[in-house]
């Protein structure tokens, strides 16, 4: 099993949608959260981290869930820039080694 | 300031070749990492520095070697491609202290096909 999964999509949603995408973790000692961006043949970058108490950054919301070992991301307003792959990302307690998912693609279309 | 920078950006080699990926940062950050990715599978750590002069295995060491030649370098080198490390390579950058976000910065990534 995959410690970190998620759903590889592609996930096609007109303009102005709401879309949601769940990760999953297995490692229950995974400490601190995040979602990264990658467009097409490009690096990857922070979006935003995940807090236990959710947080927010414009249209973006992130969500976690201990108990279910799960963490979300909601994009609200879909613009066509944010179509690129979307990577859960998490990290144990200790040392600063990052488990990534292997992404969610969306694709915003008008 | 350039942020993470890796040479170089394509490299085809044959089966049995040697080649080193460079890689430097100019934001004076301590750790530094040598992921590679491949299609359907997450970035995967290869090779990891926390500080200057340290190094340690990652989930995929095996075919590589590191050097942290300083604070802002560090090279992965390939001592003889196989055809199964075609990937894309990237190199990333963070500042490990009390109170840091932690964040990776990426550099652009090498594409390497061994053929």
């Amino acid at each position: 099993r995959k410690e970190v999964e998620q759903d590889p999509g592609p996930f096609n949603v007109p303009e102005g949608a709401t879309v949601a995408f769940n990760c999953t973790y297995s490692n229950s000692a995974s400490q601190s959260f995040f979602w990264y961006r990658q467009d097409c043949r490009k690096e990857p970058k922070l979006l935003m981290s995940v807090y236990s108490s959710g947080n927010e950054d414009g249209r973006f919301t992130a969500q976690l869930n201990r108990a279910s070992q799960y963490i979300s991301l909601l994009i609200r307003d879909s613009k066509l820039s944010d179509s690129a792959t979307y990577l859960c990302v998490v990290k144990a307690k200790y040392g600063n080694k990052l488990v990534f998912g292997a992404g969610t693609i969306l694709r915003v279309k008008s | 300031n350039a942020g993470v920078t890796q040479t170089p950006k394509f490299q085809v080699l044959k089966t049995g070749q040697s080649m080193t990926l460079q890689c430097a940062q100019d934001m004076n950050h301590n750790s530094m990492y040598w992921y590679r990715q491949d299609p359907g599978m997450g970035l995967r750590l290869i090779y990891y520095s926390a500080s200057e002069g340290t190094t340690d295995k990652g989930e995929v060491p095996n075919g590589y070697n590191v050097s942290r030649l300083n604070k802002r370098e560090f090279s992965l080198r390939l001592e003889s491609a196989a055809p199964s490390q075609t990937s894309v390579y990237f190199c990333a950058s963070s500042e490990i202290s009390s109170g840091s976000t932690d964040t990776q910065y990426f550099g652009p990534g090498t594409r390497l096909t061994v053929l």
